[in-house]
This record gives structure tokens, C-alpha cells and sequence, in this order.
């Protein structure tokens, strides 16, 4: 079965560190995307992909970055991790645009700064 | 501004007990309506796609409608295994493929 996977689920950091958290999915969709969610503010999103090379800033993209090299992943890179940076990361995907696709989940990444 | 807004916060029900669940938006233009659902520690799991007003789909003993201004997730007689966190989210016309997304009803059903 299709799915999407996301390594690691857990991730203890110090602050000040670069982490990349890894987001790889079997749908063959083109479109993926990264959520962050936190108490009080829901499902957030960061950046998304519409395809290879393709790359877009989300909602709260300052301190992430992202690069899609191939279909099946996008990895979420933060460049200098910050404690307003702990939350649970997760990664989407979707079929191509034209209309409303639904998008799937991964199991999400909790990460802690320290 | 694009908003979603989901009420009430949290809803506890007995087994059997239905209710609503509401999401209330406002879009520039909307292109699609998403029910998620999610259990602690996992993603959301999706449940139903709107596309416009007037219409309907049920999964067991959920059933959602779709209004030009809000949606409803009713729930028939629920279970226990039905706890969760019900997600609601819209993708407007003019985000792309990006959703936004509420901020969730949890709901507690107990025997």
C-alpha cells in the first residue's frame, strides 16, 4: 500500500544546531508539503512542492528550508534550530493541481530544542 | 484574510449521543472542504472532500454537509472508538493546493 513515512518520529536538539527531519512517500504525488502543529494554532503550513526543483514558502517558513531532488521526498531542513521551533512536524502529499485533491499525512516527527 | 474556525473547542458525548460538529469559513473563493481525522500521536486521517454547497457524504456514522458558509460533521449515535481531535480545512482558489486548516474539535465519547 501507498504510504508516507517520516524519519525520525523523535528528535532531541540544542539549540543552535542544523536538523533535517525526512518526509519520503510511495503515492507518486507530485505535490508535498510540510505542517507544523502546535497547541492553540493547528495545522500550520511551512513549505510545499509541486514538483522537482519546485519549492514555495508557506505560511511560517522563516528558519526552514526544503528541497525536492527526486518525487518521492522532500526533506525539511532546519538551518539553526530555536526553541519556538519544538513542535510536531508533519508532511503531506497530494495529486497534481487542477482541483480539490486531498492530501495525506505522514505520522508526523516530534521535535524538541533545547 | 482566509479563516477557518471550528467549534466548539471539545465536545463530550455518550455512547449513542449525537451531535454536530461545526466549521465555519471565509474564503475569497472555495475550491474544496476536507474532514480529517486524528488520534493522539498520529497524523490526520482524511474523512470526506466538499466541493460545493448543497452537498453530502457519510462514512459510517459520520455524515458531512456543506453550506456556502460553514460545514457540519454529524455524528449518529457515537462510539468510544469514535474519540478524536476533527479537523476541518479549505482550500481557497487563490492558495494553490495549500490548505488551511482549523484548529480542531476534540471529542470524548464515553459508555
Amino acid at each position: 500500500d501507498a504510504e508516507i513515512t517520516q524519519s525520525p518520529r523523535h528528535k532531541i536538539t540544542e539549540t543552535g544546531r542544523q536538523v533535517t527531519l525526512a518526509c519520503h512517500q510511495t503515492w507518486n504525488h507530485n505535490n508535498m508539503f510540510w505542517y507544523r502543529q502546535d497547541l492553540g494554532h493547528g495545522l500550520r503550513l511551512i513549505h510545499y512542492s509541486y514538483g522537482v526543483q519546485d519549492t514555495n514558502k508557506g505560511e511560517v517558513s522563516d528558519g526552514y528550508s526544503v528541497s525536492r531532488s527526486n518525487t518521492e521526498d522532500l526533506p525539511l531542513t532546519l538551518e539553526s534550530a530555536a526553541s519556538s521551533q519544538t513542535s510536531v512536524y508533519f508532511c503531506a502529499s497530494s495529486a497534481a493541481r487542477g482541483r480539490a485533491y486531498e492530501q495525506y499525512f505522514g505520522p508526523g516527527t516530534r521535535l524538541t530544542v533545547t | 484574510e482566509d479563516q477557518v474556525t471550528q467549534s466548539p473547542e471539545a465536545l463530550r458525548l455518550q455512547e449513542g449521543e449525537s451531535s454536530s460538529l461545526n466549521c465555519s469559513y471565509t474564503v475569497s473563493g472555495l475550491r474544496g472542504l476536507f474532514w480529517y481525522r486524528q488520534d493522539p500521536g498520529k497524523g490526520p486521517e482524511f474523512l470526506f472532500t466538499l466541493y460545493s454547497a448543497g452537498e453530502e457524504k457519510e462514512k459510517e456514522r459520520l455524515k458531512a454537509t456543506l453550506t456556502k458558509k460553514e460545514s457540519f460533521l454529524h455524528i449518529t449515535a457515537p462510539k468510544p472508538e469514535d474519540s478524536a481531535t476533527y479537523l476541518c480545512a479549505v482550500q481557497a482558489d487563490q492558495a494553490g493546493t495549500a490548505l488551511i486548516f482549523g484548529k480542531g474539535t476534540t471529542l470524548s465519547v464515553s459508555s
